[in-house]
């Protein structure tokens, strides 16, 4: 199994553009989550989806979108990229979406983003 | 929300000793909490989880307290060797949403 799959592994951008980061899972995984990481603030969620079809906010939401089509896929988009959004952006992944389930969450090896 | 917070600076230690690492939490006690390994230029990995209702957790070298009346849990690694060096983060759920703390760096010394 090649667990959770993120592309690019690098991008730069130029303020102003759109972008999407591509996220796939091949574990059958109905929880799956997007994270940025910065410099001392640790992992900050973003947006994250419980199954199919349903998708909710995290923390820091405001200026990106996403969508869950399928069980295995979860894009995350910049729609107008600033230079605040330079980041490492991390999808994850965990088994199912109940609070009472001690799955773990599957982490892809991340998107470096630059925004300039 | 959570606020997670974990001693930013680094942690070094000499091999074969026990390292220990603190995680504390605010506001409501969450069902459970993980920690998770990340080395450089990687995704976080998961390591242990601890519910609300256990005092302790044991994984080989790993072992792992949750104390819910000091909002806290202690990491800690025994004889410690320096592939354990790594960056260490804990991680709590609530209502379907992960905080993770911005995790503290271990240095192991051979």
């Amino acid at each position: 199994n090649a667990g959770v799959t993120q592309t690019p592994k690098f991008q730069v951008l130029k303020t102003g553009q759109s972008m999407t980061l591509q996220c796939a899972q091949d574990m059958n995984h109905e929880y799956m989550s997007w994270y940025r990481q910065d410099p001392g603030m640790g992992l900050r969620l973003i947006h994250y989806s419980v199954g199919a079809g349903i998708t909710d906010q995290g923390e820091v939401p405001n200026g990106y979108n996403v969508s869950r089509s399928t069980t295995e896929d979860f894009p995350l988009r910049l729609l107008s990229a600033a230079p605040s959004q330079t980041s490492v952006y991390f999808c994850a992944s965990r088994k199912d979406r109940g609070s009472a389930s001690n799955q773990p969450q599957h982490f892809g090896d991340g998107t470096r983003l630059s925004i300039l | 929300s959570q606020k997670i917070e974990q001693n930013s600076e680094a942690l070094n230690i000499q091999e074969g000793k026990t390292a220990t690492l603190t995680c504390n939490y605010t506001n409501y006690s969450p069902a459970y909490l993980q920690w998770y390994r990340q080395d450089p230029g990687r995704g976080p990995v998961f390591l242990l989880l601890i519910r609300e209702n256990e005092k302790e957790k044991r994984k080989e070298r790993l072992k792992v307290t949750f104390d819910t009346t000091l909002k806290q849990s202690l990491f800690h690694i025994t004889a410690s060797q320096p592939a354990d060096s790594a960056t260490y983060l804990c991680a709590v759920y609530n209502f379907n949403k992960f905080y993770f703390g911005s995790g503290t760096k271990l240095n192991v010394k051979p």
